[in-house]
């Protein structure tokens, strides 16, 4: 079974520049998240989807990142224009949500892409 | 929010050594606890969990469990390899972190033969 696979594994940009990742989650997952992982730092959420619609995206930095999950399948996250501190891995991993009870559920085992390696220059 | 604190890496250890790495956590309600594992050049893998206190998660060795009344879960394994070389992260899902996971900050293992 193909892992998460994300796209690309590094870009190097100048600043003010746009840049986009692509992410392809397992397939039948309907959970997808795009995390930031800065130098010697844990992951932090940026944006949780399910299925086609965002439910969390209260760290996304609205003014200059977007991300889309068109057909609730595979997800691209943009960065317009690109800014020195944007340098980073973000990565992108998917879980199938299971239900527990009315309104809730169990995240389930998130599975992590490789990362894309993001320098601004 | 939600909080994860690991101890202060890098840890050091020569092959066969005992491993210890902390993790405390602050949230509400009742958690599920996590390890993952970042193997150099690989993408973030679970290695164990817990869902409830007093649970213990196992997996290569490693365990780790849900101590509810300290909010620790430490990731303990009784004879580490060079292959265990990689970065570790404790992570907390549920209670404000609801459907998503907070991370900590990670702590780097290097295991010299």
């Amino acid at each position: 079974e193909a892992g998460v696979v994300q796209s690309p594994r590094y870009k190097i940009i100048e600043k003010k520049q746009p840049v986009a990742f692509w992410c392809n989650p397992i397939s039948g997952h309907n959970t997808l998240y795009w995390y930031l992982q800065n130098l010697g730092q844990g992951p932090e959420l940026l944006i949780r989807y399910e299925n086609e619609e965002a439910v969390d995206d209260s760290q996304l930095p609205k003014d200059r990142f977007s991300a889309e999950r068109l057909k609730g399948v595979d997800s691209t996250l943009k960065i317009q224009p690109a800014e020195l501190g944007d340098s980073a891995v973000y990565l992108c991993a998917s879980s199938l949500a299971i239900p527990l009870f009315e309104g809730t559920q169990d995240t389930g085992e998130l599975f992590f892409g490789e990362g894309s390696r993001l320098t601004v220059l | 929010g939600d909080s994860v604190t690991q101890m202060e890496g890098p840890v050091t250890l020569s092959e066969e050594a005992f491993l210890t790495i902390n993790c405390t956590y602050t949230a509400t309600g009742y958690p599920s606890l996590f390890w993952y594992v970042q193997y150099p050049g690989e993408g973030l893998q679970l290695l164990l969990k817990a869902t409830k206190a007093d649970d213990k998660g196992s997996n290569k060795g490693f365990e780790a469990t849900y101590r509810k009344e300290t909010t620790s879960f430490h990731l303990e394994k009784g004879s580490v390899q060079v292959s265990d070389s990689a970065v570790y992260f404790c992570a907390i899902a549920g209670g404000t972190s609801y459907g998503k996971l907070t991370f900590g900050q990670g702590t780097i293992l290097t295991v010299h033969p």
